[in-house]
């Protein structure tokens, strides 16, 4: 079956834009997370969806960083006001839900901000 | 919150031979312990786990080790195949808790 799609897989912005990255996780996985890669570096933890439960924020890094879960389905993680230090890729994970169930990663998406 | 420490950074092997990858963690309460398998330009693929009621878990060239008491837990490819070459992670979760913390990485040459 189709795995987790991201989109875009590459975007390139100016600083001081917004950005909005989109994810669909696996059909039936219940939840989703939002990791981000910096070069050479390993995953960092930004947010955690699961049901209709209230998000665990707590990797989020700044107040510019925020993301919903419509429908208990599409994610969109949302950046105001980038910086060139967000410059990353940003990868969106979905799981069947309960605890420590198989994360399954998409492709990610390569934010540059240029 | 957790810690996961993962050795060597790179490891160069040839074809054939085997690649151990280490990783410590802090918390004694972790219990999950998934390796993860990333090609260029690609997503984090998993390709094994391992819980904290198990010590040891095989599947076909690959197999993880648990050392509880010791807080940590390895990687073993054996029969390397130039298309191991990638970058592997290992992580750990705490009990209770669903998010994961990763090492850095490992990048994985493996020679013809």
């Amino acid at each position: 079956g189709a795995g987790v799609s991201q989109s875009p897989s590459n975007k390139v912005t100016e600083k001081g834009k917004d950005v909005e990255l989109r994810c669909d996780p696996i059909s039936g996985h219940t939840a989703l997370y939002w990791y981000r890669q910096s070069l050479g570096q390993g995953l960092e933890f930004l947010i955690y969806f699961q049901g209709n439960s209230a998000p665990d924020k707590s990797g989020l890094p700044s107040d510019r960083f925020s993301a919903e879960r419509t429908g208990g389905s599409v994610s969109t993680l949302t950046i105001q006001r980038t910086q060139q230090e967000d410059s990353a890729v940003y990868l969106c994970a979905s799981s069947s839900g309960g605890v420590n169930q198989p994360q399954h990663f998409g492709d990610g998406t390569r934010l540059s901000i240029l | 919150g957790e810690n996961v420490e993962q050795h060597p950074s790179t490891l160069s092997v040839q074809e054939g031979d085997s690649a151990v990858i280490k990783c410590t963690y802090s918390d004694s309460a972790s219990n999950y312990f998934p390796w993860y398998k990333q090609e260029l330009g690609k997503g984090p693929q998993l390709i094994i786990d391992i819980r904290s009621n198990v010590g040891e878990k095989k599947d076909q060239r690959i197999a993880v080790t648990l050392n509880k008491t010791a807080k940590h837990f390895s990687l073993h490819i054996t029969e390397t195949q130039p298309e191991d070459s990638a970058v592997y992670f290992c992580a750990a979760s705490q009990a209770g808790y669903s998010t994961l913390t990763f090492g850095k990485g490992t990048m994985l040459l493996v020679s013809p």
